[in-house]
């Protein structure tokens, strides 16, 4: 089968680094997307990798390695509005979009 | 305004209902998706579409149908509800399609079906 795993629940401290783990088990491989999801809104798109490495984005980093089938978003300087669920999705061989149950990030003072 | 609308936000409804969903978009996007989400899962597709005229199962498309009235509109219907269809609703679009293109989603619809 194929499958995504990420934790379900992360706590982290305002103004700290937290770093979000995705593992993949899929058909082939054509891409991986984090998205972020506030409570009951709509998920919006945060980054996208397709080769191995890091990509930056601001306080956002997202990373690949194929070979391990692994990837992880780091969020630096958080913010109380960082609180959020983060979702991990990887694009198979068929470019089926597989989707992680997501990582509830909690934020504290 | 949102450039995805979902209408209704929120439906309470009752077992063997006819309920539909429906989507309209303002970004020009061609491609079109319905998925639910639930607690503790991942977001499951139930159908999607290229194009006008072009309607494809997803991996749980069953006790689900949808049409593709126009380019900018894409309804999801549930002929006979359940209680096991009750969650949360997207409509997503996207230009370049699943493979490179990231998705664009509306709001969401909420079901609860009793």
């Amino acid at each position: 089968g194929q499958n995504i795993d990420q934790p379900t629940e992360m706590t982290a401290t305002e103004g700290a680094i937290v770093q979000i783990n995705c593992t993949y088990q899929t058909s082939g491989f054509n891409g991986l997307f984090w998205y972020q999801q506030h409570a009951g809104e709509a998920p919006t798109f945060l980054s996208y990798n397709v080769l191995d490495g890091l990509e930056e984005k601001g306080r956002f980093s997202s990373f690949l390695s194929r070979s391990k089938g692994y990837s992880y978003l780091l969020l630096k300087e958080l913010q109380m509005k960082d609180s959020a669920s983060y979702l991990c999705a990887v694009t198979n061989s068929n470019y089926q979009l597989i989707w992680g149950a997501g990582t509830k990030l909690i934020i504290k003072p | 305004d949102a450039d995805v609308t979902q209408t209704p936000r929120n439906r309470i409804t009752k077992t063997g209902k006819r309920i539909m969903l429906e989507c309209s978009q303002t970004k020009g996007h061609d491609r079109m998706y319905w998925y639910r989400q639930d607690p503790g899962l991942g977001l499951r597709l139930i159908y999607y579409s290229f194009d006008v005229k072009d309607i494809n199962k997803g991996e749980i498309s069953d006790g689900y149908s949808v049409s593709r009235q126009a380019q900018a509109k894409f309804s999801l219907s549930l002929e006979s509800a359940i209680p096991n269809q009750t969650a949360l609703y997207f409509c997503a679009t996207s230009d370049a399609g699943l493979d490179t293109g990231e998705l664009f989603f509306g709001e969401g619809s909420r079901l609860t079906v009793l």
